[in-house]
């Protein structure tokens, strides 16, 4: 099946900083979504991204289906966006599979 | 108010036991979704169902049964026969089937006494 790799695992940012956040696939996919975990687990939907550029706010996504990557960009981070970011991808058969999510602090 | 319900918060189960996860929406949506998640991990797919009456296995199925007979309720039943319950559950609801926006339920703490 398609693997979905994220990177970095791990990110601690000082609060106003900017980042990007990286999803690899290694297939074709019909569409690629962006989620927030907070610290009580909740998912939050940020993208709803097959290719493209979308904004919202602070936050911005990118996908380049053609060479299976998408990126996340957060800037002027704040302690809320702390939490762990996951991409997961729809390719074929019917299911959404998840990269292994990077873990985002940020600190005051 | 619209959205995924899901009961209860946390849950403590006895070797042995079986036990049921309840998840509930209000959305319209056709496609219903459970997912695990361990510690420090991704989403895993256990079952999903695109339409009542109908559900397929997702990729970690054993040991969990699911129902589909109301368009709004999927409730997801841990049995005895998985070993390893422990873990956060995650049910989803998507309008339609593949492709489609997935929104998620706050989730089921399960631990194993």
């Amino acid at each position: 099946g398609i693997q979905v790799e994220q990177s970095p695992p791990d990110l601690i940012l000082q609060e106003g900083a900017n980042s990007t956040l990286r999803c690899n696939f290694s297939d074709s996919v019909n569409n690629l979504q962006w989620f927030h975990q907070n610290p009580w687990g909740q998912l939050i939907n940020l993208f709803y991204i097959p290719s493209g550029t979308k904004q919202n706010g602070r936050l911005s996504a990118t996908t380049v289906a053609t060479e299976r990557y998408s990126l996340l960009y957060i800037s002027s981070s704040q302690t809320t966006d702390s939490g762990v970011y996951f991409c997961a991808v729809w390719a074929a058969g019917n299911k959404l599979t998840f990269g292994g999510g990077t873990r985002v602090l940020v600190k005051p | 108010d619209g959205g995924i319900t899901q009961s209860p918060k946390y849950l403590f189960r006895k070797e042995g036991q079986n036990v049921t996860l309840s998840c509930e929406q209000n959305l319209n949506h056709d496609a219903m979704y459970w997912y695990r998640q361990d510690p420090g991990q991704g989403l895993r797919l256990i079952y999903y169902s695109q339409i009542v009456n109908d559900f397929q296995k997702g990729d970690i199925a054993e040991g969990y049964s699911v129902s589909r007979e109301k368009k709004e309720s999927f409730p997801l039943t841990v049995t005895s026969a998985q070993k390893n319950p422990t873990a956060f559950y995650l049910c989803a609801s998507s309008p339609g089937g593949a492709g489609e926006t997935q929104y998620f339920g706050p989730g089921t703490r399960l631990l194993v006494l």
